[in-house]
């Protein structure tokens, strides 16, 4: 199972939009509706921001937004704070549930 | 609240053998289905294992597949991940993480470092 694809890195000033990307297969991304993200920060776990493609947990602020169009699933993150400069990766089920694949990661800098 | 936490890595040799560990509390363990999820320090996540909640089927990437045994004790409220011959790209920061449609909470990570 290859990894899902992001790009390496995203910037943007604070207030501003960025997108970032998720790239699979009709085989992961595509084929399920089970798309999720996570936020890392230097040194600690990840945490849960979107999951089943759009949906919020508990706690993580609405400027968080996620969507999918065929294969690609992105993460949104609009009003940029300096605190959420971190590492972000996509993940997704796969083969009929019984596997799961993570994007590769973007870093994001918010300048 | 929910806790989950990650114990016995350490430095092994390659070849060898090592059982990590992962206690859960503050949810029905015995409910969920869990995972085990690793990431070279400075690399990306890597998904590994999954295991449902009574431990009757269980999965596993690739790379591990053969070398690896996912497992759980649902009296004791602990997950559990056997890695024998472990080879020098295993090293990496282990999670474990409960299932609720994806990998929800986490872990701090345990590392395991496979090296002579």
């Amino acid at each position: 199972q290859s990894a899902l694809t992001q790009p390496r890195s995203v910037s943007g000033s604070p207030g501003q939009s960025v997108t970032i990307s998720c790239t699979g297969t009709s085989s992961d991304v595509g084929g399920y509706n089970y798309v999720s993200w996570y936020q890392q920060h230097p040194g600690k776990a990840p945490k849960l921001m979107i999951y089943e493609v759009s949906k919020r947990p508990s706690g993580v602020p609405d400027r968080f937004s996620g969507s999918k169009s065929g294969n690609t699933a992105s993460l949104t993150i609009s009003g940029l704070q300096a605190e959420d400069e971190a590492d972000y990766y996509c993940c997704s089920y796969a083969a009929s549930y019984t596997k799961v694949v993570f994007g590769g990661g973007t870093k994001l800098t918010v300048l | 609240e929910v806790q989950l936490v990650e114990s016995g890595g350490g430095l092994v040799q390659p070849g060898g053998s090592l059982r990590v560990s992962c206690a859960a509390s503050g949810f029905t363990f015995s409910s969920y289905w869990m995972h085990w999820v690793r990431q070279v320090p400075g690399k990306g996540l890597v998904w590994v294992s999954r295991i449902n909640s009574d431990g009757s089927s269980t999965s596993y990437a690739d790379s591990v597949k053969g070398r690896f045994t996912i497992s759980r004790d649902n009296a004791k409220n602990t997950l559990y991940l056997q890695m024998n011959s472990l080879r020098a790209e295993d090293t990496a920061v282990y999670y474990c993480a409960r299932d609720k449609w994806t990998p929800d909470y986490w872990g701090q990570g345990t590392l395991v470092t496979v090296s002579s």
